[in-house]
């Protein structure tokens, strides 16, 4: 039982390259969270999806697209970075019935 | 908005002693109220959590307060271990809402 897991770990991108961070868990939840980390500004909600097939926006979408096209995986696009997309990148998952969020262990990227 | 705000960044303590970790909020619908802690290279784990039916709930060493007049909720763990350094967050949501609202989070230190 892994739980939540993120690929990749590091990325380096460069201004206007495009990638994709997956998430991926195997709890069987219903619902997942993309969140960015930032210095002095705690976990900010990127998007998050309430089940396989939706998605909704969170506080800072803009710049990042998402998709939920099996329940366990959960994508987060950035079609072209930006320096202001350097963060790190958490993925969470939850059972519908708890607000106990799991979260994966992170990717940091760093957009040059 | 801030709506869920930790303002001390840093807190050391020494071993042995108690630490407050202490949160404010500001929207009045938040009922569930929840603290992570985070190491270093690793996404948060949850904590402890309470419900606003409740004022206080405890688990071994750490006990949250929670003041609903005064929309302030409070951390305290005793006594502090060295394992205890990490950064904490806490969260609040509202019922029948789907997301977390994250402080910016308080770094503790244990000093042996």
């Amino acid at each position: 039982n892994a739980g939540v897991t993120q690929t990749p770990k590091f990325r380096v991108l460069k201004t206007g390259q495009s990638m994709t961070l997956l998430c991926a868990q195997d709890m069987n939840h219903e619902y997942m969270y993309w969140y960015r980390q930032d210095p002095g500004m705690g976990l900010r909600l990127i998007h998050y999806s309430v089940g396989e097939g939706t998605t909704a926006k969170g506080e800072v979408p803009d710049g990042y697209n998402v998709s939920r096209l099996k329940k366990q995986n959960f994508l987060l696009g950035l079609e072209s970075a930006a320096p202001s997309q350097t963060s790190v990148y958490f993925c969470a998952s939850k059972q519908g019935a708890t607000d106990t969020q799991y979260f994966g262990p992170g990717t940091r990227l760093t957009v040059l | 908005d801030q709506q869920v705000k930790q303002n001390s960044p840093s807190l050391s303590v020494q071993e042995g002693r108690i630490s407050i970790l202490n949160c404010d909020y500001t929207n009045s619908m938040f009922d569930y109220f929840l603290w992570y802690k985070k190491y270093p290279a690793e996404g948060p784990t949850f904590l402890i959590s309470i419900s606003s039916i409740k004022d206080k709930n405890e688990d071994g060493r750490f006990t949250v307060f929670l003041n609903k007049s005064a929309k302030h909720l409070s951390l305290h763990i005793v006594p502090s271990q060295p394992g205890d350094s990490a950064v904490y967050f806490c969260a609040a949501s509202a019922q029948g809402a789907q997301k977390l609202v994250f402080g910016q989070g308080t770094r503790l230190t244990i000093n042996p």
